[in-house]
């Protein structure tokens, strides 16, 4: 079965420090893509950054990266020099088997303090 | 990026009505178009696969008399509550991919629908 875990249910970081937000997966498909997703409070998600499960090296979005260890299964973000307007629950999902379907983990509901 | 929006954003209906809710790619065409649903302070659900000029594909436990969904053309599909009751509200988000394979998908503002 697939199965998409985020262990975090809120973190706090301090203003400019990088944080790390932990996201594993579960997929018997060897094709399959990690994404991860910010919601801010007005709802919208915010498509972050974009894993793919041959790409060879990690993602990378301005601030955003995407520490992919794929013998652990873990597809963790990191946020470098966060910010306040990076408060928000952030998601982390997986797409397998080509279908385009999104499974989404828990989410962890980050703040950012000043 | 790809501009996916919604309509309305928000509505509140009495229990019993219908509620149609819109979802359009306004840049790009999209043939394959998702509908999911989030109760607050959960993960979303993934409810229905929309495809254009076939039927939907529903999620297991998702009632497809319920929520009729339509893909009349490769930049709009539309959800309609059926019959809604007080457990239907919550926020419905539409979603498509842009490009040539799954790896961008963007998502609509959502629209939050409260049955009263």
């Amino acid at each position: 079965a697939q199965k998409i875990t985020q262990t975090q249910p809120g973190m706090f970081v301090q203003e400019k420090e990088a944080v790390t937000l932990d996201c594993t997966y579960d997929t018997s498909d060897p094709s399959y893509g990690l994404f991860w997703y910010k919601q801010p409070s007005s709802g919208e998600m915010i498509f972050l950054i974009y894993q793919g499960s041959y790409d060879q090296q990690n993602a990378t979005e301005g601030r955003y990266s995407l520490n992919f260890q794929k013998a652990r299964k873990s597809a963790n973000l990191v946020i470098s020099a966060s910010q306040l307007g990076d408060s928000a629950m952030y998601f982390c999902a997986m797409e397998s088997g080509n279908t385009g379907k999104l499974i989404f983990g828990q989410g962890t509901t980050l703040q950012v303090k000043p | 990026g790809a501009v996916v929006s919604q309509h309305p954003s928000w509505v509140i209906c009495k229990s019993g009505t219908s509620v149609k809710i819109e979802c359009r790619s306004l840049d790009f065409q999209a043939t394959t178009m998702f509908w999911y649903r989030q109760f607050p302070k959960q993960s979303l659900m993934l409810m229905a696969t929309s495809n254009e000029g076939s039927k939907a594909t529903y999620e297991q436990g998702v009632e497809k008399d319920k929520f009729l969904i339509n893909h009349a053309s490769l930049t709009l599909s539309t959800l309609t509550v059926t019959s809604a009751h007080p457990e239907d509200s919550s926020f419905y988000i539409c979603s498509a991919g842009h490009g040539t394979g799954w790896e961008t998908q963007y998502f609509g503002p959502g629209t939050r629908l409260l049955v009263l």
